[in-house]
């Protein structure tokens, strides 16, 4: 059974810092790109940012609005994935996912597995 | 980038009833491939989202063929036939033509 299991969300201050962790088991994550989500109480879905695969460089790419604070990576090793996040606002509450868009030889297979999700509050 | 717009943003429903979601996307999703990359999630109270349909028209893996979806361009539909009490949640559509992936603002389907 493929799982998505994401760690590290705690309360931290505003202005702190905090990286979540992104384990696969089931499934090798080093051939696909890991997408992060984030979902603030009672709000929709945001996309966060995405690093692609060793074949692709590991080329990150974030959402406008967070670029220079968050900073993703990954270790194939730990067939892990990683959100380093600094500097964070009290609008930087939320529940954060990450996903992979499985493919077979390069292309979309269909299936998307999601992590359970980890809730990131921040706050005085 | 690619701005994705739902209606309605709540659906009520009564079992066995059809139920149709509309979702429009501010640029068109066709691929030079052919495909549009557009999909559907439903997110069930408490859970993650879960795939219902990928590239516009196709079921995910285990998703009731109650479910449809159709579209071109830049307007797409979800429709479940007979809507079942487990299909409340928050619908989202979800183009992933190009970076950044975005998602409409989701439809809560909630039973009459």
């Amino acid at each position: 059974e493929v799982q998505l299991v994401e760690s590290g969300g705690t309360l931290v201050q505003p202005g702190g810092s905090l990286k979540l962790a992104c384990a696969a088991s089931g499934f090798d994550l080093s051939g696909s790109a890991v997408h992060w989500v984030r979902q603030a109480p009672g709000k929709g879905l945001e996309w966060v940012g995405r690093i692609r695969s060793k074949a692709n460089n590991y080329a990150p790419v974030y959402a406008e609005s967070l670029k220079g604070r968050f900073t993703i990576s990954r270790d194939d090793s730990n067939n892990s994935a990683f959100l380093q996040m600094n500097s964070l606002k009290t609008d930087d509450t939320a529940v954060y996912y990450c996903y992979i868009r499985a493919t077979v030889d390069g292309h979309f297979s269909g299936v998307v597995y999601w992590g359970q999700g980890t809730l990131v509050s921040v706050s005085s | 980038d690619i701005v994705m717009t739902q209606s309605p943003r709540t659906l009520p429903v009564t079992p066995g009833e059809p139920a149709s979601i509309s979702c429009r996307s501010s640029q068109s999703l066709l691929h030079s491939s052919g495909y549009i990359y557009l999909d559907w999630y439903l997110q069930k109270p408490g859970q993650s989202p879960q795939l219902l349909i990928y590239l516009t028209s196709n079921r995910a893996s285990g998703v009731p063929d109650r479910f449809s979806g159709s579209g071109s361009g830049t307007d797409f539909t979800l429709k479940i036939s007979r809507v079942e009490a487990e299909d409340v949640g928050i619908y989202y559509c979800m183009q992933a033509l190009q970076l950044p992936p975005a998602f409409g603002q989701g439809t809560k389907v909630e039973i009459k």
